[in-house]
């Protein structure tokens, strides 16, 4: 099935312990994102990409890296994960423009940091 | 500092009822307006969207009206159905500068039965 695909669904980690989340979409899309969901404050853009090997930080970058190699992954690394990083962390992808088709999410993944 | 803000955070609505979700914004270079819906463990997917030269778009028992002048745009949800129980987006971009879309804090929809 065409879309985003995110792993791993669920991770728990230590303060202090590092993880990288796995992005990758099969649609052939210019650009993909990673947004982290929390209550209350909808979805907050960290990092982007408009192409192969090309990233810019969003609106929440600190404590965040990210890699995108090859056009269909895009890699977010925590490299010391803090509580606060406690979140749903979605990957989205689309065409050069937001407009007709909007963005692809994928399903999220569930991080929390203890 | 949220560039688009949403109200209510949670509605409730009885089915049949119509369900009304608000979002103001404050830059005026944003020139696409897009709603999303997010169903309990799934990302959010595309509902239907809206572009500032127009006042109104209607699709099957949603309808997004835009108030350039105000900064304004709203979501109805005609005769709403517990399947549309969700959480709703609504979200904007200045397409001329990129596709990063700027999203509001959520609303909550609960249709009872």
């Amino acid at each position: 099935n065409a879309g985003v695909t995110q792993t791993p669904k669920f991770r728990v980690l230590k303060t202090g312990q590092s993880m990288t989340l796995l992005c990758a979409q099969d649609m052939n899309h210019e650009y993909m994102y990673w947004y982290r969901q929390d209550p209350g404050m909808g979805l907050r853009l960290i990092h982007y990409s408009v192409g192969e090997g090309t990233t810019a930080k969003g609106e929440v970058p600190d404590g965040y890296n990210v890699s995108r190699l090859k056009k269909q992954n895009f890699l977010l690394g925590l490299e010391s994960a803090a509580p606060s990083q406690t979140s749903v962390y979605f990957c989205a992808s689309s065409y050069r423009t937001a407009s007709p088709y909007g963005y692809t999410f994928g399903s999220g993944t569930r991080l929390t940091v203890v | 500092q949220q560039q688009v803000k949403q109200s209510p955070q949670s509605l409730i609505v009885q089915k049949g009822g119509i369900s009304i979700i608000n979002c103001a914004y404050e830059n005026t270079a944003f020139d696409y307006f897009p709603w999303y819906q997010q169903f309990p463990g799934k990302g959010p997917a595309l509902l239907i969207a809206i572009r500032p030269d127009v006042s109104e778009k209607k699709e099957g028992r949603f309808t997004i009206s835009f108030n350039k002048s105000a900064k304004q745009f709203s979501l109805h949800i005609m005769d709403s159905q517990p399947g549309d129980s969700a959480t709703y987006f609504c979200a904007a971009v200045q397409e001329t500068s990129g596709s990063r879309l700027t999203f509001g804090e959520g609303t909550q929809l609960t249709v009872n039965p």
